[in-house]
Formats: C-alpha cells, structure tokens, sequence
C-alpha cells in the first residue's frame, strides 16, 4: 500500500528565515507526486506535481524537488502569508492520491 | 469563479439521519473525485467517476455511502444512518483525463454527527 510521511509535523519561522518540508514517500511505480497548500477550513490548493527524479519545479517563494525516494518542498524568505499546511501526496495511477498528513508552517512577522 | 463548488458547506446532523452533499466539478473535466479528511489527517480517497460511470470506491466507503454522478455532470455523495465517526470535511476534486493531472479541490462540506 501507498505511504506518505511528512516531516516535521509542524514548523515555526521567522519572517525570512528559509526552510525545507520533507516528503517521503513508498509507492509501487510512481506515475506523480503533488504538492498542495489548505489554509484553514478550505479545501487544498494545488502548488505542483513533479513526475521524475531530479524534476524542480518552483512558484514564487517555494521550490518543489523530487528523488527516488523523497520529496522536498522549500520555502526561500517566507512571509506571514506563506503560513498554511503543506501536503504531499503521491499515485501510482492516474487518479487516486495518496496524502501525507501535512506540515503546518506559522511565519511569524 | 470557475472552480469546485460543494453545497452545502457546513451540515449539523444528528446520529441517524441521512446526509447529501453536491458538486460542481469545473466544466471541462471529465473526472469527479470524492475525499474525506478528518482533523491533523490529509484527505482519504473515497471514490471516483470518469464521466458517469463510478471506477473505483475506497473500502472506506461502507454500504452507508453511495454517490453518483448523472450525465457525468455533478455528483452527490449520500450518507444513510450517519454515525458519529462519520464527521468530518467532505472534499470533492475534479480534473481531466491522461497523465496524472493535477486535481482541483472545492472548498469541501464540513459534516458534524451529534
């Protein structure tokens, strides 16, 4: 069966001090992995889906990564508005996924 | 707004009752995807549609559920008998068919079992 584990569970930064999400997963043929944010109360948001080891992909502030075995999400000079959960998921199909429980960023200003 | 609506968003239950909550998938996707997430957890796939037809269903989703999806439009997911463990936030996500797509989350329901 598919596994997701996110480290840490949650992470506090100062406004500007960068930082890495962990992703690491364990998947029978990895066909996308996917990152999305869910602010409080609201449905995820997707950032981005990498297909292949040594894949980046970046939107402003993050910076998504991929491995044969991990994935890592960083966040370069945060701000208090990049506070929110970050999750992971991954498939092994085209359809189901197959989340992480999250790591909770809090930026403080 | 051209996203995943779900209606409603908030639904206050008690113990046995029955429960049904909609979706707008965005209009050009032709997959429809059900997912419950319970609090500190991410979301649980339940079940999902290509068109009208229902692919796959999570053993998650006991003989108490069921959805549909008619003329492969917007789907309904009904919940008979509800039980308590059965609070939680409802999400529905759609995209288009092929690679693995990106899906897009609604706002989802929130379900409180008293």
């Amino acid at each position: 069966e598919d596994q997701v584990t996110q480290s840490p569970e949650a992470l506090r930064l100062q406004e500007g001090e960068s930082s890495s999400l962990n992703c690491s997963y364990t998947v029978s043929g990895l066909r996308g992995l996917f990152w999305y944010r869910q602010d409080p109360g609201k449905g995820p948001e997707f950032l981005f889906t990498l297909y292949s080891a040594g894949e980046e992909k970046e939107k402003e502030r993050l910076k998504a990564t991929l491995t044969k075995k991990e994935s890592f999400l960083h966040i370069t000079a945060p701000k208090p508005e990049d506070s929110a959960t970050y999750l992971c998921a991954v498939t092994p199909r085209d359809y189901k996924l197959s989340f992480g429980a999250g790591t909770t960023v809090t930026v403080r200003a | 707004d051209t996203g995943v609506s779900q209606n409603p968003r908030h639904k206050i239950t008690k113990r046995g009752q029955n429960v049904t909550f909609r979706c707008d998938p965005i209009s050009e996707h032709n997959r429809l995807y059900w997912y419950r997430q319970t609090l500190g957890q991410g979301p649980e796939f339940l079940t999902y549609f290509q068109n009208e037809a229902q692919l796959e269903k999570s053993r998650l989703l006991s003989d108490r559920f069921s959805a549909e999806r008619p003329k492969g439009s917007f789907s309904t997911l009904e919940i008979q008998r509800t039980e308590q463990g059965d609070s939680a936030m409802y999400l529905c996500a759609s995209s288009t068919q092929g690679l693995p797509n990106e899906q897009f989350f609604g706002p989802g329901t929130r379900l409180t079992v008293l």
